[in-house]
């Protein structure tokens, strides 16, 4: 069964500054994986997917790596704002469906 | 373009009462996914449809849970007797073609309180 562990639970820094999110799961046979933003009461947003042939994906602020053999991904926001405080969610898919895997957040907080 | 709508944003009911829940996907998106995320835990599936059909519904938690949608649009998920452990958030997220490389949208979800 594939279970999705995400560290740290909480993380706050100050503006500005570069900061790296980390994801790990158990079983390495996945599809694809995605790093979601979650604002509160507010659904996820996708930001990134990488696909299981992919290394990185990269869109304005963000970077997100995948070693898909080691079983890690890592999300890296840089120049952080205030506006990226949110919660962050990694999701992972197997290639036999749909279902996604997910971790249960890193609370990011980034102080001005 | 509208995104994915629930409703409603919260439900607060008693254990043993029905509460139904409901989901817009986006226009033309065949693949509708209902996922649940209870207290403290992690964001879990629930099932899968492919227009009307329950292409995978591996995730209830038990036939208290009942998900149609009729006509591969709107999709309703029934709690009938809801329990207090069924207290959390319920998503539903759609795509286009369901594939494993497409991005998924979500709405904002439904918190359900039995008490």
């Amino acid at each position: 069964k594939q279970e999705v562990t995400q560290i740290p639970a909480a993380l706050s820094v100050p503006e500005g500054e570069n900061l790296v999110l980390n994801c790990s799961f158990t079983d390495s046979a996945i599809y694809n994986l995605q790093w979601f933003r979650q604002d509160p009461g507010k659904g996820l947003t996708s930001l990134l997917l990488i696909q299981s042939s992919q290394r990185e994906q990269t869109s304005g602020r963000l970077n997100a790596s995948l070693d898909k053999s080691s079983g890690r991904s890592t999300l890296y926001i840089a120049a952080s704002q205030p506006g990226d405080s949110a919660t962050y969610l990694c999701a992972v898919t197997a290639g036999t469906g749909n279902q996604f895997y997910f971790g249960t957040g890193t609370s990011l907080t980034v102080i001005p | 373009e509208a995104g994915v709508t629930q409703f409603p944003s919260h439900s607060v009911i008693e254990k043993g009462q029905t509460v139904t829940l409901r989901c817009d996907p986006i226009s033309g998106h065949d693949n509708l996914y209902w996922y649940r995320r209870v207290m403290g835990k992690e964001i879990k599936f629930l099932l899968h449809f492919v227009k009307e059909s329950k292409q995978d519904e591996s995730g209830m938690p038990n036939n208290r849970f009942l998900a149609e949608r009729t006509g591969g649009t709107y999709s309703t998920l029934k709690v009938q007797p809801a329990e207090l452990e069924d207290s959390g958030v319920y998503f539903c997220a759609s795509s286009h073609m369901g594939q494993a490389n497409e991005k998924l949208f979500f709405g904002s979800g439904t918190q359900l309180s039995v008490l």
